[in-house]
């Protein structure tokens, strides 16, 4: 079966940056994409940007552009996304999923919590 | 890009029918069949509901349905269910090769 497994919480402190990783089994890591979506406490869903894992082509939403960059290491199915210039504002639940077909997210990792704080 | 327009809350009794509507414009919602909806309990990752405005995976029961019209895209819950108390989000694809969500409508089960 599909799993997704993301690293664990981290704690950073503002303007740091941080890298979260999302390992894949169960299927071929280069045949879906990867999106990263972010929920605040105790708000909504948030889409931020999907790599490609075949070709590492990425697509950011633009309220992250020049903040993120999502990478990929396919010799061990794990997909990355990193943010930087963190502030406050950035702390929340960060999830990685997969793309079945026609932008549809299939799969779900359990979610990385990144809290900024100084 | 703001989000897709969903009310906050919404509620039913169990057995009922609710109907939750969500609102882009013609770059997204209504420019494109690749409407998803979500269902996220609190705590947990989302589960995927429908794909495609229509669509349901394997598994995801029948009391759950998604339509289209316009700029606007529609989740029903039908007979309603204690377990159905959960946030629900739609998302669309954009004209512009990304994914929009859409603010989530939470949904309670009297």
């Amino acid at each position: 079966q599909v799993q997704l497994v993301q690293s664990g919480a981290e704690v950073k402190k503002p303007g740091a940056s941080v890298k979260v990783s999302c390992k894949a089994s169960g299927y071929t890591f280069t045949a879906s994409y990867i999106h990263w979506v972010r929920q605040a406490p105790g708000q909504g869903l948030e889409w931020m940007g999907w790599i490609n894992p075949n070709s590492g082509v990425t697509k950011y939403t633009q309220r992250f552009q020049g903040r993120v960059t999502m990478s990929r290491d396919t010799s061990i199915s794990t997909a990355y996304m990193e943010l930087t210039g963190l502030s406050s504002d950035d702390t929340a639940l960060y999830y990685c999923a997969r793309e079945g077909i026609g932008w549809r997210l299939d799969d779900w990792g359990q979610g990385t919590l990144v809290t900024v704080s100084s | 890009q703001s989000a897709l327009t969903q009310s906050a809350s919404v509620s039913g009794s169990p057995g009922q029918s609710i109907t939750i509507s969500c609102t882009g414009s013609s770059s997204d919602v209504g420019g494109y069949d690749y409407v998803s909806w979500y269902q996220q309990h609190p705590g947990k990752a989302p589960k995927l509901l429908i794909f495609d405005v229509t669509n349901r995976p394997s598994g995801v029961s029948h009391r759950f349905s998604g339509s289209k019209s316009g700029n606007t895209a529609y989740l029903t819950i039908s007979g309603l269910q204690a377990d159905d108390e959960a946030s629900y989000y739609c998302t669309s694809y954009t004209v512009s090769g990304t994914v929009i969500f859409g603010g989530g409508t939470k949904l309670t089960v009297l």
